[in-house]
C-alpha cells in the first residue's frame, strides 16, 4: 500500500526566509505524487504535481518540488516565504501508481507553515 | 476557480440527532469523495463516486452513508450522530479521467454533544 510521511507538523520561518517542507512516500510503483495547500477556513487547493515528466515541478505562488526516486522524496520548497503562505500543506501520493481507475489520492498529516515577521 | 459547495459550513447537534451534510459542485464532474479531516491527522477518504448510482467505501470505515443521485449532488447522512462523529468533513470532485486535481469545497464542521 502506498503511504506518505510529512516530517515535521509545525515549521515557522522568518518572511524572506527560504521554505522547505518534506515528504517522503512509499510506492511500489511510480507514483503521482502532489501538494495541496490549505489556509484557515478553506478547502484545499492544488499546489502542484508530478506525473512522470520533469522530475522539477513549478507551482502557484512560486513554490516548486523535485521528485528524487532514489530518495523516494518530494519536497516542497519557496526561495522566500511571505506573509501570505501561512497555511496548512499536504502532500499526497496517488493509489494505484500511473492513476489508474480509481485514482484516489492519500494524503499526508501535513504541515503546518507559520511566517514571522 | 471551484465551484464546489458544502452547507453547512458549521453544525452543532445532540447525540441521537439525524444529520446530512450537503455538496454540490457545478463543474460537471463525474467523480465525487468525501474525506474526514482530524487536527494533525492524515485526511481519510470515507466516500467516493464514480458518476449517478454509483457509490463507494474509502480507506476508513465510517457510519455515514452517502447517495449520488444527481452528478451534481453528493450527501452525506448520519442516521445518529455520536460524540465520536465530531470532526471536519471535506468534499471533493475532479475529473474522471485521472489528473490528480481534486477540487474541494469548504468543509463541513460537525460537533456532536
Amino acid at each position: 500500500a502506498q503511504s506518505v510521511t510529512q516530517l515535521g507538523s509545525h515549521v515557522s520561518v522568518s518572511e524572506g526566509a527560504l521554505v522547505l517542507l518534506r515528504c517522503n512516500y512509499s510506492s511500489s510503483v511510480p507514483p503521482y505524487l502532489f501538494w495541496y495547500v490549505q489556509y484557515p477556513n478553506q478547502g484545499l487547493q492544488l499546489l502542484l504535481k508530478y506525473t512522470s515528466a520533469a522530475t522539477l515541478v513549478k507551482g502557484i505562488n512560486g513554490f516548486e518540488a523535485e521528485f528524487k526516486k532514489s530518495e523516494t522524496s518530494f519536497h516542497l520548497t519557496k526561495p522566500s516565504a511571505h506573509m501570505s503562505d501561512a497555511a496548512e500543506y499536504f502532500c499526497a501520493v496517488s493509489e494505484g501508481g500511473y492513476g489508474g481507475s480509481q485514482g484516489n489520492l492519500i494524503f499526508g498529516k501535513g504541515t503546518k507553515l507559520s511566517v514571522k515577521p | 476557480e471551484a465551484d464546489i459547495y458544502q452547507t453547512p459550513r458549521y453544525l452543532v447537534i445532540g447525540t441521537g440527532k439525524k444529520i446530512t451534510l450537503e455538496c454540490s459542485q457545478t463543474m460537471g464532474h463525474d467523480k465525487m469523495y468525501w474525506y474526514q479531516q482530524d487536527p494533525g491527522m492524515e485526511l481519510h477518504l470515507i466516500h467516493y463516486s464514480y458518476g449517478v448510482n454509483s457509490t463507494e467505501k474509502g480507506d476508513l470505515s465510517s457510519e455515514s452513508t452517502v447517495s449520488r443521485i444527481r452528478t451534481e449532488h453528493f450527501p452525506l447522512t448520519l442516521e445518529s450522530a455520536r460524540p465520536s462523529h465530531t470532526s471536519q468533513y471535506l468534499c471533493a470532485s475532479s475529473e474522471f479521467g485521472f489528473t490528480g486535481e481534486l477540487f474541494f469545497g469548504e468543509g463541513s464542521r460537525l460537533t456532536v454533544l
